[in-house]
């Protein structure tokens, strides 16, 4: 299967710092990237949509001056936590969906990183 | 909107099936995916349905769907120890997105 590897597994950082995580496609070309935030026990809350080239499209409630989305390329994409807060702790999860003909099929996903914020 | 509802817990013996249920609200939903997760780790795609499709099996997995009802289970054959795992169900809607179920913890005990 398409592996996605996602950039670091672990991050701790001070309050009002800014964090970078990398999810990168290795084995495909992905146009589409998400960015998923997942709170204990609980289940995966899309906050955006990356499309190579252009700008990310933000769910509802996600604040896109806190988190910037970069798709520079069809095997990068990048989220940063800009000025974070012990609030913004959480696991953070990319998924890369891989171009079957015209159909994106199936969503791969990193290993997710824990943000922990202090 | 869009909803898809999982049981949160499911408990069996090691060696017995255990399935897994999942009802879904969103028609038009294409794929249908079944998703592992284990502590502290990512999404594993364990298998996927389209459909169009009834049923479909690979290796100790098995997936039924019922259109009619809305409804999709995962059957996980001589369940293991290294089964116990987050099990989440998700079906991708006309817009691409994948909307998860809250995820059913299966714990397998020896």
């Amino acid at each position: 299967g398409a592996v996605v590897s996602q950039h670091p597994s672990r991050v701790i950082c001070k309050s009002g710092t800014s964090v970078k995580i990398e999810c990168r496609s290795l084995d495909f070309q992905a146009t589409t990237m998400f960015w998923y935030r997942q709170f204990p026990k609980q289940s995966l809350m899309l906050m955006a949509t990356s499309n190579e080239g252009s700008k990310a499209t933000y769910e509802q409630g996600v604040e896109k001056d806190k988190f910037l989305i970069n798709h520079a390329s069809l095997t990068l994409s990048t989220l940063t936590v800009t000025s974070a807060h012990p609030e913004d702790s959480s696991f953070y999860i990319c998924s890369a969906s891989r171009l079957e003909g015209s159909r994106n099929t199936e969503a791969f996903f990193g290993q997710g990183t824990r943000l922990t914020v202090v | 909107g869009e909803d898809v509802e999982q049981s949160l817990f499911l408990s069996v013996r090691e060696g017995d099936s255990s399935v897994i249920n999942c009802t879904y609200t969103d028609s038009s939903s294409t794929y249908l995916y079944w998703y592992k997760q284990e502590p502290g780790a990512g999404l594993q795609l364990l298998t996927y349905i389209f459909s169009n499709m009834d049923m479909k099996q690979d290796q100790r997995l098995t997936v039924l769907l019922n259109k009619k009802d809305k409804h999709l289970s995962l059957r996980i054959a001589d369940t293991q120890t290294g089964d116990s795992a987050i099990y989440f169900c998700a079906g991708k809607n006309q817009g691409g997105k994948l909307i998860f179920g809250q995820g059913t913890e299966l714990s397998v005990k020896p």
